[in-house]
């Protein structure tokens, strides 16, 4: 139960789109459309922008944009804005029952 | 409205117990299954333990950090999910959050409400 890969940081300015992966095996992400991604706020109760690797939840943003090649999957946010700046967790199935988050991703804007 | 209200972290010494409640309300609890997701004080997310609704016979299934250790449970009666902890280690310090699955069809899958979070310490 290895937990997944992300970037410890990512940054941006306001208006651009960033991109933060999360890369696994294909015992995990490679092998389900089983992805979702979490935006935390400091001392906040994780918040679901993305599930089964694309979706986006009634009321996310349209900013918010998930997709997966092999191994890897990416969250997207595009138009970058100030209330963006949070941690982000990707998570994944990874068979048996299992399930495994990525290690987290500080994303800030410049 | 959907809401998840864990109670009953506190301070603990290295091998005591300790059991954490997670009163649910706003949707049909029993039809849903519920996880245990925990952050250790800077740390990033782990995903803990989950159980099924009773519509998935109420499975239960656990992180290999807690096997054997942690237990799941839940009374749909009074719409509670618990997590009764043994054997605490220093490692299990955390924030432990309930979280609800997006889809009654869904085991661990995705989270679309979480709690606040109570706070484990485990210390000497």
């Amino acid at each position: 139960q290895s937990a997944l890969t992300q970037p410890a940081s990512v940054s941006g300015s306001p208006e651009q789109s960033i991109t933060i992966s999360c890369t696994g095996t294909s015992s995990d992400v490679g092998g389900y459309n089983l992805v979702s991604w979490y935006q935390q706020h400091p001392g906040k109760a994780p918040k679901l922008m993305i599930y089964e690797v694309s979706k986006r939840p009634s009321g996310v943003s349209y900013r918010f944009s998930g997709s997966k090649s092999g191994n890897t999957a990416s969250l997207t946010i595009s138009g970058l804005q100030a209330e963006d700046e949070a941690d982000y967790y990707c998570y994944s199935y990874a068979g048996s029952n299992i399930w495994v988050f990525g290690g987290g991703t500080k994303v800030t804007v410049l | 409205e959907v809401q998840l209200l864990e109670s009953g972290g506190g301070l603990v010494q290295p091998g005591g117990s300790l059991r954490l409640s997670c009163a649910a309300s706003g949707f049909t609890f029993s039809n849903y299954a519920m996880n245990w997701v925990r952050q250790a004080p800077g740390k990033g997310l782990e995903w803990v333990s989950s159980m099924s609704g009773s519509g998935g016979g109420e499975r239960t299934y656990y992180a290999d950090s807690v096997k054997g250790r942690f237990i799941i449970s839940r009374d749909n009666s009074k719409n509670t999910l618990f997590l009764q902890m043994n054997s605490l280690r220093v490692e299990d310090t955390a924030s432990y959050y309930c979280a609800k699955v997006l889809s009654g069809k869904s085991y661990g899958n995705e989270f679309d409400y979480w709690g606040q979070g109570t706070l484990v310490t485990v210390s000497s």
